[in-house]
């Protein structure tokens, strides 16, 4: 089955310093990559996506991932980071049959003034 | 306009109780689903709807009862529900395959 491992349930950073979340998936065909962004109390938005496309994905609000086929990673940077960056953050996987996502654990981000 | 819209956001219930929450996107999705959130924030597919049709049906007690009366609704009906069921629920919409899911706000269930 199609699965993500995100390690780090918990990653502090101070304002303006690299984010750097990291994501592993397990797949027997090529996946679909996602990278979703929750705010307290709210619905989940999509940050960015890879679908065999380039390698590198430009997401919204200056985020990034990088697909590494070697590696089996889809890591989520961004060079600064800004207080309200502050957010749970899931890396997902389509299933299998394409009609799901499965999801990582999350890891919550804190930005330190 | 809300795309994919959820209600209630908030439900206190207590047990025994059946309860529903309703779910319509306006996007033109051919693909609905609900994700359960637990109290660690695991996010779990429970069901998948494409075209009406039931598609995925994780293991999730039978208590629990979807309901598509067409392709921009999906329902979810819980019967005699348990303190375990307390958790934020989550419909979402996609194209046929998943290429982008779009979530509702989220209702948040607590069962009493």
């Amino acid at each position: 089955a199609q699965s993500v491992t995100q390690l780090g349930s918990h990653v502090s950073v101070s304002e303006g310093a690299l984010v750097l979340l990291r994501c592993n998936y397990s797949s027997s065909v090529p996946p679909y990559l996602f990278w979703y962004v929750q705010y307290p109390n709210q619905g989940l938005q999509l940050l960015l996506k890879y679908t065999s496309a380039a390698t590198l994905v430009k997401g919204i609000n200056g985020f990034e991932a990088e697909f590494k086929k070697s590696e089996t990673s889809f890591h989520l940077t961004k060079p600064s980071a800004h207080m309200s960056d502050a957010a749970e953050y899931f890396c997902a996987v389509s299933s299998n049959s394409g009609y799901a996502l499965n999801f990582g654990k999350g890891t919550s981000l804190l930005v330190t003034p | 306009d809300t795309a994919v819209s959820q209600t209630p956001k908030y439900l206190v219930t207590q047990m025994g109780n059946d309860k529903s929450i309703k779910c319509e996107q306006n996007l033109g999705h051919d693909t609905m689903y609900w994700y359960k959130q637990d109290s660690k924030k695991f996010l779990k597919i429970m069901f998948s709807y494409n075209n009406k049709e039931l598609i995925i049906n994780e293991t999730v007690p039978n208590r629990f009862s979807p309901k598509s009366p067409d392709k921009a609704h999906l329902n979810l009906h819980i019967n005699s529900l348990e303190l375990g069921d307390s958790a934020v629920y989550f419909c979402a919409s996609s194209q046929e395959l998943v290429t982008e899911a779009f979530f509702g706000q989220g209702t948040r269930l607590t069962v009493v």
